[in-house]
């Protein structure tokens, strides 16, 4: 079956703009993740939804992110007023439900690079 | 706070050598284990979850073996081949969830022809 997507796959975007990244998980896959991978930081998790539950947004590194998830499918990353630090590749995940004391899988999209210049 | 330690940084082998890649995690409650490949340009690609109460997983030619007191994971590559070149990283979901993964800096593997 499709894996998750993920638009663009590149975006170029001028310091100050703002930017939205959409992800859409695979179908049936309650839990939706985002993650940023940059060179210095290597892999970093920003946020996770799981159904109609409150979003765990502890991995947001300022207030200019922000994520929502419509109708408990696709989801977009929007970052504000962007700075050269956001440049890094944003990576969306999904897995079935994460119940406690056990978890599941995670899958990767292939990633949107974003350039700010 | 949980974290990931991935050796050798990077590693290049002949084809066909059988080889053994580590993963270290300073925080041993853990859930789960997950070995991921990536290629240049790409996302991530799921090799193999170990849950906590599991000793080791097998794919295919992968073998990947968790032992939770000492910290550590392997994952073994059999026979391997120029495909399996990639780089390999280990992730633990850490602070406390079951999703939150945590990852080490990985390992560049090159299987030369």
């Amino acid at each position: 079956g499709a894996g998750v997507s993920q638009s663009p796959s590149n975006k170029v975007t001028e310091k100050g703009k703002d930017v939205e990244l959409r992800c859409d998980p695979i179908s049936g896959h309650t839990a939706l993740y985002w993650y940023r991978q940059s060179l210095g930081q290597g892999l970093e998790f920003l946020i996770y939804f799981q159904g109609n539950s409150a979003p765990d947004k502890s991995g947001l590194p300022s207030d200019r992110f922000s994520a929502e998830r419509t109708g408990g499918s696709v989801s977009t990353l929007t970052i504000q007023r962007t700075q050269q630090e956001d440049s890094a590749v944003y990576l969306c995940a999904s897995s079935r439900r994460g119940l406690p004391g056990n978890s599941y899988e995670q899958y990767f999209g292939p990633g949107t690079r974003l350039t700010v210049t | 706070k949980q974290e990931v330690t991935q050796i050798p940084a990077a590693l290049s082998v002949p084809e066909g050598e059988n080889l053994v890649l580590n993963c270290s995690f300073t925080d041993s409650a853990i859930y789960n284990l997950q070995w991921f490949r990536q290629d240049p340009g790409k996302g991530l690609t799921s090799l193999l979850l170990i849950q906590s109460s599991q000793r080791e997983q097998t794919s295919g030619r992968l073998n990947a073996s968790l032992d939770k007191s000492s910290g550590r994971s392997t994952l073994y590559i059999a026979a391997s081949q120029p495909g399996d070149s990639a780089t390999y990283l280990c992730a633990v979901p850490s602070g406390g969830s079951n999703y939150k993964l945590t990852f080490g800096k990985g390992t560049l593997l090159t299987v030369n022809p």
